[in-house]
């Protein structure tokens, strides 16, 4: 019954190669997010779709490519990967977009690109 | 921009010892103001929240009271335990539906025995 759920939990990779990683929450919520989490746990949005439309894109190489196939999904694809996408990604969900709509993270994905 | 600082950690206590984590808010309008934990290995959870001023967010025995005449939102327990080991963050959201949930850079706790 997790309510945001990602995976992989681990993925390790070297340099050059394409992954995705997927997220899904049970909550019925309205809005989803990508967070990155770096190593000094430093939080920073990525991404952020309602109702499957983009409506945060924050600046990030266009190697990372989000899709939303409904609004209880959001995966996220990165093409090329460099030592410095290495990172903890955390997916989140919130009621609306409105802006006191707490968020639900998931327990991340730790990327490590070898 | 919308910006929070919050106290540098880590912060080391013995049990029932008193916490506070000072944050500090920099943003236009009247935001939203929030504390996440993130346990080991785990994602973050909301832990309290305050949606307009002098209003008094509370859970789990910790406290934070959103001050607009300081910009602040500090977070407090009177008596932490050691499952209170975790890396808080102090958030905000702005007053417009497009503005994103800004984080500070995060505090860990550890509580000892």
């Amino acid at each position: 019954d997790t309510a945001v759920s990602q995976t992989p939990k681990y993925l390790v990779t070297q340099m050059g190669n394409d992954k995705s990683i997927k997220c899904e929450q049970n909550l019925g919520h309205d809005t989803m997010y990508w967070y990155k989490q770096d190593s000094k746990k430093f939080l920073k949005i990525m991404f952020s779709y309602n109702n499957k439309e983009l409506i945060i894109n924050e600046t990030v190489p266009n190697r990372f490519s989000p899709k939303s196939p409904d609004k209880a999904h959001l995966n996220l694809h990165i093409n090329s990967l460099e030592l410095g996408d290495s990172a903890v990604y955390f997916c989140a969900s919130s009621q609306d977009s409105s802006y006191n709509s707490p968020l639900h993270f998931g327990n991340g994905t730790r990327l490590t690109v070898t | 921009g919308n910006s929070v600082t919050q106290m540098e950690g880590p912060v080391t206590l013995s049990e029932e010892a008193f916490l506070t984590i000072n944050c500090t808010y920099t943003a236009t309008g009247y935001p939203s103001l929030f504390w996440y934990v993130q346990y080991p290995g785990e994602g973050l959870q909301l832990l309290l929240k305050a949606t307009k001023a002098d209003d008094k967010g509370s859970n789990k025995g910790f406290e934070a009271t959103y001050r607009k005449e300081t910009t602040s939102f500090h977070l407090e327990k009177g008596s932490v335990q050691v499952s209170d080991s975790a890396v808080y963050f102090c958030a905000l959201s702005g007053e417009s539906g497009s503005e994103k949930l800004v984080f500070g850079k995060g505090t860990k706790l550890t509580v000892n025995p």
